[in-house]
């Protein structure tokens, strides 16, 4: 099956300070990726979604220059936490869809921690 | 609004059957998906309906009635591994996915 990546798969970073995660999608190329977070034993909730060669779409009540995300090419998406704050710590996940899919399934990424401390 | 519907948790016995329901309304239809989160992972595929009826892969089933805005996921032969959260999503018109807020499946030895 197809095989997305993220990297690092974990990070802690002082407040104040940026941090960038990468999201590539191994083996198709992809035109839209996703960006998720997610709280302990809370759900997935949309941040973004991310658009090669043009401007990410982000869901009400994500601040867009608090979180920048860059999809410069079709197999690659990454996410930027600015000025991070001890309330950014949370599991961040991208996924993917094979446009030449047989089905609309999106493969996930294996997540990225991030503690802010 | 878009809504999916799930029970926040449920518990079974090793062995035994489970069947976790989830109930959507939501803008267009493109298909329905389930995914298996183990706490601390990322979520992976389990199934995909688009039309209705039965779809059985193993040890998994899963069903969709579009008329009724409803599916569900059939576990059997349930296994200690099966604890986990279990995700159903929409696919709306607009080719988005909308999730559920997903159930916490508890297997008791």
């Amino acid at each position: 099956g197809a095989v997305v990546s993220q990297h690092p798969s974990w990070v802690i970073c002082k407040s104040g300070t940026s941090v960038k995660i990468e999201c590539r999608s191994l083996d198709f190329q992809a035109t839209t990726m996703f960006w998720y977070r997610q709280f302990p034993k809370q759900s997935l909730m949309l941040m973004a979604t991310s658009n090669e060669g043009s401007k990410a779409t982000y869901e009400q009540g994500v601040e867009k220059d608090k979180f920048l995300i860059n999809h410069a090419s079709l197999t690659l998406s990454t996410l930027t936490v600015t000025s991070a704050h001890p309330e950014d710590s949370s599991f961040y996940i991208c996924s993917a869809y094979n446009e030449r899919g047989p089905t609309y399934e999106q493969y996930f990424g294996p997540g990225t921690r991030l503690t802010v401390t | 609004g878009q809504n999916i519907d799930q029970p926040t948790e449920m518990t079974a016995t090793e062995g035994a059957i489970v069947q976790i329901n989830c109930t959507y309304q939501t803008s267009g239809f493109n298909g329905l998906f389930w995914y298996q989160q183990h706490a601390g992972e990322a979520p992976t595929f389990l199934s995909y309906n688009v039309l209705d009826g039965l779809e059985e892969k193993g040890r998994f089933s899963s069903f969709l009635s579009r008329s009724k805005g409803y599916s569900y996921l059939l576990l059997k032969e349930l296994q200690m591994k099966d604890s986990a959260s279990y995700l159903c999503a929409v696919m709306d018109s607009n080719y988005q996915l909308i999730w559920g807020a997903g159930t916490k499946l508890i297997i008791k030895p």
